[in-house]
C-alpha cells in the first residue's frame, strides 16, 4: 500500500497571507490528524477528521481549520499567516482513530 | 490531561552498543496504547515500536524492544546492536482508546557515533 502523501512538501508565505495544506491517507484509512512540530513547542495535535467530521480538536486558534472530502483526504486551512505559524505540519493516518498512526513526509511551512 | 515525559533530551553511543531511552507517561485512562517513533534527518515520522496497555508482553521489533512497567507509568526504549542508521530523534507517544490525539514527548536526540 501506498504511504500517506502530503503536497505541497514545502511552501513559503508571507505574514496576513493565508495556505492550505493538503494529506492523502493510506488506502482504507478514514482517520486523518493533523500535527505541528515546531523546535519550541515540539509536536502538537491540531485536529482529527474521520468519516468527513472532525472528531477532536487541539488548542489551536480558529485560524487553523480543516476538513476531510469523501474518498478521506484532507486539507488543511490556515488563515491569516502569522510568523509563528511556520512549522512543520504532519499529517497521519489511521484505520478507526485511536490506535497507530502512521504519518506522511510533512509540509514545511515558512511563513516571512 | 495525560503526559508524556522523556527525561533525556540528548544521548550519544558508540556503534553495535546498546542504549535505553527513557519514558514516563501520566494518564487515568487504563485502554490505550504507547509508541516509540523515530525521526531521522529527513523529518519522516517512523514508527519504531508499540505497545498495547493490557498486553503484559512487552513488544519488540528485531533490535528494538520495550520495557513497559504499567503500574510505574514507565515505557522505555531499548535498541541493541546500535547501528549509524538510528541516528535520529525518538519520541515516545501516548494515545487512549477513547482519544484520537497522540501525546507526544518532547523527543530524545540519540547520535550513533562510529
Amino acid at each position: 500500500k501506498a504511504g500517506v502523501t502530503q503536497t505541497p512538501r514545502y511552501l513559503i508565505k508571507t505574514r496576513g497571507q493565508q495556505v492550505t495544506l493538503s494529506c492523502s491517507p493510506i488506502s482504507g484509512h478514514r482517520s486523518v490528524s493533523w500535527y505541528q512540530q515546531t523546535p519550541g513547542q515540539g509536536l502538537q495535535f491540531l485536529f482529527e477528521y474521520f468519516s468527513e467530521t472532525q472528531r477532536n480538536k487541539g488548542n489551536f486558534p480558529g485560524r487553523f481549520s480543516g476538513r476531510q472530502f469523501s474518498n478521506s483526504r484532507s486539507e488543511m486551512n490556515v488563515s491569516t499567516l502569522e510568523l509563528g505559524d511556520s512549522a512543520l505540519y504532519l499529517c497521519a493516518s489511521s484505520s478507526q482513530g485511536g490506535e497507530t498512526q502512521y504519518f506522511g513526509p510533512g509540509t514545511r511551512l515558512l511563513v516571512l | 490531561a495525560q503526559t508524556v515525559t522523556q527525561s533525556q533530551p540528548e544521548m550519544s553511543v558508540q556503534e553495535a552498543e546498546t542504549v535505553t531511552l527513557s519514558c514516563t507517561y501520566d494518564t487515568s485512562e487504563n485502554n490505550y496504547y504507547l509508541f516509540w517513533y523515530k525521526q531521522p534527518p529527513s523529518r519522516q515520522m517512523i514508527l519504531v515500536i508499540r505497545q498495547e496497555a493490557y498486553k503484559q508482553q512487552n513488544a519488540t521489533e528485531n533490535r528494538f524492544s520495550v520495557n513497559f512497567q504499567k503500574a510505574a507509568k514507565s515505557f522505555s526504549l531499548k535498541i541493541s546492536d546500535s547501528q549509524l542508521g538510528d541516528t535520529a530523534m525518538y519520541f515516545c507517544a501516548f494515545i487512549s482508546n477513547r482519544d484520537d490525539k497522540i501525546i507526544f514527548g518532547k523527543g530524545t536526540r540519540l547520535h550513533i557515533l562510529p
